[in-house]
């Protein structure tokens, strides 16, 4: 069973509207990053929190934002949402940014789709 | 074209074969060499993680890496109908953001 846990499952939001995803990682788990997984791709980078600061960005817009709480948690933000947003979201996290290629552990992901 | 390159199949094969994936890679400083699995409607779960170069074996899995080649392998052997799943190579260079370059996913069917 994943300690990863991504909130809500599925949505569908319509385009221009702004959407949050949420998700709860382990204990103790300082490194979190979020991925975007178009349907048939693997997932994209999007951006890595460390200790609630942004550490690393990929080719997103900047109306991808996200936030990571002390309580290990953290939120994905998406605004003016568009046609091509629609696709899995995963969140991962790691004990420490050191192992953060190889010790991430995934959620189950949020399956966001725009109409 | 892309960092990563691998074959999005499908890939059906009868249980208890061998089963060969692949993954080509185009950024020579990639140090950090990862096989996925992912099955339908569920995240991506480490299988495999090599640092450099070399082969490394658990199980019925093993991965291979020829950074000469640019160029890693996914060995399984005697598959099972439970292997049937999406196969993702990773890569990343490391340091401080250790960000992960996947490869599109190998579909994978095992029949029994």
């Amino acid at each position: 069973e994943t300690g990863v846990t991504q909130s809500p499952t599925h949505l569908i939001k319509t385009r221009g509207q702004q959407v949050t995803l949420r998700c709860s990682s382990q204990s103790g788990h300082n490194t979190v990053s979020w991925y975007q997984q178009a349907l048939g791709q693997g997932p994209q980078f999007i951006f890595q929190y460390y200790r609630e600061e942004e550490n690393g960005r990929g080719n997103f817009p900047p109306r991808f934002s996200g936030l990571q709480f002390p309580n290990y948690s953290s939120e994905l933000n998406v605004n003016a949402l568009e046609l091509d947003d629609s696709a899995l979201y995963l969140c991962a996290s790691s004990p420490s940014r050191d192992r953060g290629s190889y010790g991430y552990t995934f959620g189950s992901g949020t399956r966001l789709t725009v109409v | 074209q892309k960092e990563v390159e691998q074959d999005p199949g499908p890939l059906s094969v009868p249980e208890g074969a061998i089963v060969s994936l692949n993954c080509t890679y185009s950024n020579s400083a990639f140090q950090y060499f990862m096989w996925y699995r992912q099955y339908s409607r569920k995240g991506p779960e480490l299988l495999m993680y090599t640092y450099s170069s070399g082969n490394k074996e658990d199980g019925r899995f093993t991965a291979q890496v020829d950074k000469s080649s640019k160029y890693i392998s996914l060995f399984i052997r005697d598959s099972q109908p439970s292997d049937s799943a999406t196969y993702l190579c990773a890569m990343s260079i490391g340091g401080a953001t250790n960000k992960l370059i996947f490869g599109t996913g190998t579909l994978l069917a095992v029949q029994p």
